[in-house]
């Protein structure tokens, strides 16, 4: 079974304005952790942010938020101000503490408009 | 600090041959994956080192192998190239394993074509 799931292939975003990327995930650990990435068209994969299945609150870093809503088991990234550079493929990824390898979703690809 | 340096970063081999990549990780961490990225697979796991011993590996054949040396240095080998094994091969190093808060770092990556 799936378990990440990122059902927008791909987005465009007018510069300076926010944009939301969905992603859904799938375990019965108690214990987890999720985390998004951004690969521009360079290929190097670039950690955004991480939010841990017991932090109380959602996790910033920057134009980055998270948007963690653990009963609809939810962590969607929400960019601030895009600027062009956020031009990129982004990957949400979970760790379970009974695996030992991150399982990534599918990736929304951002396009950001001048 | 340093990031995760791959090498090469792109290789042309052909069928049949074999391929060595290298992964160098952030200094201090102890632990590095392996995966490889397709556009019909996505990002799926090869292999996790720690302290040179292979503690996880992903669902993949026996051509791909890896190893890891004293100083979490990692290299990874495919042998016998086939044309699907063409892909970009990403390194990532993390502080240690088996800690699902503890963050991986990725390199830029080896992008393989296989002809």
């Amino acid at each position: 079974a799936q378990k990440i799931t990122q059902t927008q292939p791909g987005m465009f975003v007018q510069e300076k304005e926010a944009v939301t990327l969905d992603c859904t995930y799938d375990t019965s650990d108690p214990s987890y952790g999720l985390f998004w990435y951004k690969q521009p068209s360079s290929g190097e994969m670039i950690f955004l942010i991480y939010q841990g299945s017991y932090d109380q609150q959602n996790a910033t870093e920057g134009r980055y938020s998270l948007n963690f809503q653990k009963a609809r088991k939810s962590a969607n990234l929400v960019i601030s101000a895009s600027q062009l550079g956020d031009s990129a493929m982004y990957f949400c990824a979970m760790r379970e503490v009974n695996d030992y390898k991150l399982s990534f979703g599918a990736g929304t690809t951002v396009t950001v408009r001048a | 600090k340093a990031g995760v340096t791959q090498t090469p970063r792109y290789l042309i081999k052909t069928r049949g041959q074999q391929v060595t990549l290298s992964c160098s990780p952030i200094s201090g961490h102890r632990s590095v994956s392996w995966y490889q990225q397709t556009p019909g697979q996505g990002l799926q796991f090869l292999f996790e080192y720690f302290s040179e011993t292979q503690r996880n590996k992903g669902n993949f054949p026996g051509r791909f192998s890896g190893r890891q040396f004293s100083n979490s240095r990692s290299e990874m080998n495919v042998s016998t190239l086939e044309l699907g094994d063409s892909a970009l091969y990403l390194c990532a190093s993390s502080l240690v394993a088996g800690d699902y808060t503890d963050t991986q770092y990725f390199g830029p990556g080896t992008r393989l074509t296989v002809l």
